[in-house]
């Protein structure tokens, strides 16, 4: 089956800073991928998505890259804000919205 | 506003008892999906229904679990007996028209189940 893999598990970075979440995945047929925020006790509410046939996607200070040949994909996200802090999780799907998840990032933005 | 609510909150029960945890969306939708997340680990896929069919389901479903859809509205997920480990939060989740566009996967605020 597909494995997604995530990238840092932890990251702590400065109020201000770009903060950078990557993920990997095994199975070529994947051809969608999202990514999701957790804040403390909610459920994940998309951020970002893009699909295979795109290589990059963005939206105001967050952005996603996608390298279908190297079976890749980066969350980025500019100019840091402590609301920013959250569990951020990638995902993939071949078959609409059976989505299997990465293990998550705990993102900490301190000021 | 969420497109979907989730009920109970939070629930506690023995090791054994039978759960029913429920899903409401606010939009008449005809697929609907559970997945959960054991504290600390990622969201996994439990199941996915469509117009009142199992369409797709993960290892974990095993027969202690169940979903259905009794009234047309409604929509719940059933373990017949529960387990230590089935402790987890449990999130149904829905397409819907997010800030970002048609047809994205939509989670409620999720059920925590607590097995003692």
């Amino acid at each position: 089956g597909e494995n997604v893999e995530q990238h840092p598990s932890t990251l702590s970075v400065q109020e201000g800073d770009s903060a950078v979440i990557k993920c990997t995945y095994s199975d070529s047929a994947s051809n969608y991928f999202p990514w999701y925020k957790q804040e403390l006790g909610k459920g994940p509410q998309l951020i970002i998505d893009i699909r295979s046939n795109v290589g990059e996607k963005k939206d105001q200070r967050i952005a996603v890259t996608l390298n279908k040949t190297a079976k890749h994909f980066s969350l980025h996200i500019t100019e840091t804000q402590p609301e920013d802090s959250a569990v951020y999780f990638c995902a993939v799907s071949i078959s609409g919205y059976a989505l299997n998840f990465g293990k998550g990032t705990s993102l900490l933005v301190t000021p | 506003e969420p497109e979907v609510t989730q009920t109970p909150s939070h629930q506690v029960t023995q090791m054994g008892q039978e759960v029913i945890l429920r899903c409401v969306p606010i939009s008449n939708h005809l697929y609907f999906y559970w997945y959960r997340q054991i504290l600390g680990q990622k969201v996994e896929f439990l199941v996915s229904f469509y117009n009142n069919e199992i369409s797709e389901k993960s290892e974990i479903f095993d027969d202690q679990f169940s979903v259905e859809r009794p009234d047309g509205s409604n929509f719940t997920l059933k373990i017949r007996s529960t387990k230590l480990e089935d402790s987890a939060m449990y999130f149904c989740a829905t397409p819907g028209q997010g800030a970002l566009g048609a047809n994205v996967l939509t989670f409620g605020a999720g059920s925590r189940l607590t097995v003692l």
